[in-house]
């Protein structure tokens, strides 16, 4: 069974910071690997998706990598924001399932 | 704007008291799931269907079933609501195999 795990649970770091969320998987067989952003009380907002086949995926400030052999996938966040304070999940996906982390929870201090 | 969209936001129900809890979506997507996800844990799939072939997690209680009556709706009703299934509970869709989920705004139930 698909284990995802994220290090670290909580993160503080002061705005403009570039910091590195760690997402890791114990099932290299997936078909794709999707980060997501959660707000207190609220649903999940998908942030990047990176297929099986790919090795990163861009979207404005936030940069996602996959190395699939190793399972792990890292989620870069540069010149981060108040705004960005939530906590992030990653989630992998076999077959018709999808596995999420524990995510972690950002705090980016004005 | 295609979305998934979940009703009510929050719902309060009486312990032991049936509850149902909504969910639609205008993708056209094949697959709904439905996620449990309890305070700073991950959301944990409960169940999902693909077409109408519905199918459920080993270790999913009995307590909750769910209904798929079209393409477009899904239902979770949770039989004999109990204090431990006070959670938010997540709908997604998805196109299929390896493609991205959508996920709904969330319905928050809490047991009283």
């Amino acid at each position: 069974k698909q284990e995802v795990t994220q290090i670290p649970a909580a993160l503080s770091v002061p705005e403009g910071e570039n910091l590195v969320l760690n997402c890791s998987f114990t099932d290299s067989a997936i078909y794709n690997l999707q980060w997501f952003r959660q707000d207190p009380g609220k649903g999940l907002t998908s942030l990047l998706l990176i297929q099986s086949s790919q090795r990163e995926q861009t979207s404005g400030r936030l940069n996602a990598s996959l190395d699939k052999s190793s399972g792990r996938s890292t989620l870069y966040i540069a010149a981060s924001q108040p705004g960005d304070s939530a906590t992030y999940l990653c989630a992998v996906s076999n077959n018709n399932d999808m596995r999420f982390g524990a995510g972690t929870r950002l705090t980016v201090k004005p | 704007d295609a979305m998934v969209i979940q009703n009510p936001r929050y719902q309060v129900t009486q312990f032991g008291k049936p509850v149902t809890l909504s969910c639609s979506q205008t993708l056209n997507h094949n697959v709904m799931y439905w996620y449990q996800q309890k305070s700073s844990q991950a959301p944990k799939l409960l169940f999902h269907y693909y077409d109408k072939d519905f199918n459920n997690e080993a270790d999913t209680p009995d307590n909750f079933q769910s209904r798929r009556p079209n393409t477009s709706f899904c239902f979770l009703d949770i039989r004999s609501p109990g204090l431990g299934d006070a959670a938010m509970y997540l709908c997604a869709t998805s196109r299929g195999q390896g493609l991205g989920y959508t996920f709904g705004s969330g319905t928050r139930l809490t047991v009283v």
